[in-house]
């Protein structure tokens, strides 16, 4: 199907694991972003990628790593995952051109840290 | 820095009410305004956009308008649905360097709509 998807859609793991919450577009929109959301902050950024090979930090960078090797798939890791860092992650995209303000948003990621 | 201003919930209706949600918002330049639906267990879906002052925009029965002098984009709907109980996101968007785009959320407001 066409769109964005995110993989797994829900996750535990347990504090000080490694995980990889996955995003895949099937629009070739060049520019792809990581939220995540919690209670009371609404949505925050955490990375962004601006195309292949090019990703910067957002507003709550810290414990985060990502990397885009394919325009279409943009990986938010958690080296050593922590129980702040439970919460939904959204990954989103956005076209180039005049449409580029606005953003495609995936289903979500729920991540429990125990 | 830029920052959005929503109502907080959450806001209970009844089947055909009124609804308005607040959104004030502060940014620098000319930013372009949206909402954001967030349904249960979904993803934020774009419901409606405007950018420039005095736009209006409008989808599946709501309407905002930019009002640049009092920097608002207050969400309406004249008579909601049990459907339309979700969550809603104001938004801004400004230039953050190069081509790109920063969205700015909104806490987002919950609306449950009662048969």
């Amino acid at each position: 199907d066409a769109g964005i998807t995110q993989s797994p859609r829900y996750k535990i793991t347990e504090t000080g694991r490694q995980v990889t919450l996955m995003c895949h577009q099937t629009w070739s929109h060049s520019y792809m972003f990581w939220y995540r959301q919690d209670l009371g902050h609404g949505l925050r950024l955490i990375y962004y990628s601006a195309a292949a090979d090019i990703t910067d930090k957002g507003e709550v960078p810290d414990g985060y790593v990502v990397s885009r090797s394919k325009t279409e798939n943009f990986p938010l890791t958690l080296e050593s995952a922590t129980r702040s860092q439970t919460s939904v992650y959204f990954c989103a995209s956005s076209a180039p051109g005049a449409l580029r303000e606005t953003q495609y948003f995936g289903p979500g990621t729920r991540l429990l840290v125990l | 820095g830029d920052s959005v201003t929503q109502m907080e919930g959450p806001v209970t209706l009844s089947e055909e009410a009124f609804l308005t949600i607040n959104c004030t918002y502060t940014a620098t330049g000319y930013p372009s305004l949206f909402w954001y639906v967030q349904y249960p267990g979904e993803g934020l879906q774009l419901l409606l956009k405007a950018t420039k002052a005095d736009d209006k925009g409008s989808n599946k029965g709501f309407e905002a308008t930019y009002r640049k002098e009092t920097t608002s984009f207050h969400l309406e709907k004249g008579s909601v649905q049990v459907s339309d109980s979700a969550v809603y996101f104001c938004a801004l968007s400004t230039p953050s360097g190069g081509s790109n785009y920063k969205l700015t959320f909104g806490k987002g407001t919950l609306l449950t709509v009662n048969p």
